[in-house]
């Protein structure tokens, strides 16, 4: 079983849809929470941490659920430049990174 | 301020043939890594380098070493090359938690 797994998708909305994403994790220890975005043939960035309370930031909402070993992404008003890959990424106890293979999420007009 | 940046873009190589990949950042980080990412595997860690003059294996570290030249630069050889070393190789370091990509290098191993 992958360390972090995530659905790869594709998920295919109309603009101005709301979407979600979840990802799960094994590791009951992981301490750090994050969704990352890639681009196309580009390097990933931060997108958001995720916080035990959950956050928001603009029109998107991470949540994180300990108990049940999952976080969530939820995009609303999607917008065509949502259209990207999502990383789900959790760091362990000893520190390192584990990324999962991505979400991509196509925006269509 | 470049931020994180990588040499080649692009290689092609021959099975057998070495190559080093290189990797520079100037934002002071301590800790540097070297990922490939593959279809449908998402990134996996090769080697890391939590500090100058430190490096540690990650998931997939076998047909690959690694350099920690000094606070800037970490490099990633390959020795001789394998058709399964094609796929794409970021390098990355961190502040705190957050992972500042390079652009990545496209290696296709024929």
């Amino acid at each position: 079983r992958k360390e972090v797994e995530q659905d790869p998708g594709p998920f295919n909305v109309p603009e101005g849809a709301t979407v979600a994403f979840n990802c799960t994790y094994s590791n009951s220890a992981s301490q750090s929470f994050f969704w990352y975005r890639q681009d196309c043939r580009k390097e990933p960035k931060l997108l958001m941490s995720v916080y035990s309370s959950g956050n928001e930031d603009g029109r998107f909402t991470a949540q994180l659920n300990r108990a049940s070993q999952y976080i969530s992404l939820l995009i609303r008003d999607s917008k065509l430049s949502d259209s990207a890959t999502y990383l789900c990424v959790v760091a362990s106890n000893t520190g390192k990174l584990i990324f999962g293979q991505g979400t991509t999420l196509q925006v269509k007009p | 301020n470049a931020g994180v940046t990588q040499t080649p873009k692009f290689q092609v190589l021959k099975t057998g043939q070495s190559m080093t990949l290189q990797c520079a950042q100037d934002m002071n980080h301590n800790s540097m890594y070297w990922y490939r990412q593959d279809p449908g595997m998402g990134l996996r860690l090769i080697y890391y380098s939590a500090s100058e003059g430190t490096t540690d294996k990650g998931e997939v570290p076998n047909g690959y070493n690694v350099s920690r030249l000094n606070k800037r630069e970490f490099s990633l050889r390959l020795e001789s090359a394998a058709p399964s070393q094609t796929s794409v190789y970021f390098c990355a370091s961190i502040n705190a938690y957050e992972q500042y990509f390079g652009p990545g290098t496209r290696l296709t191993v024929t």
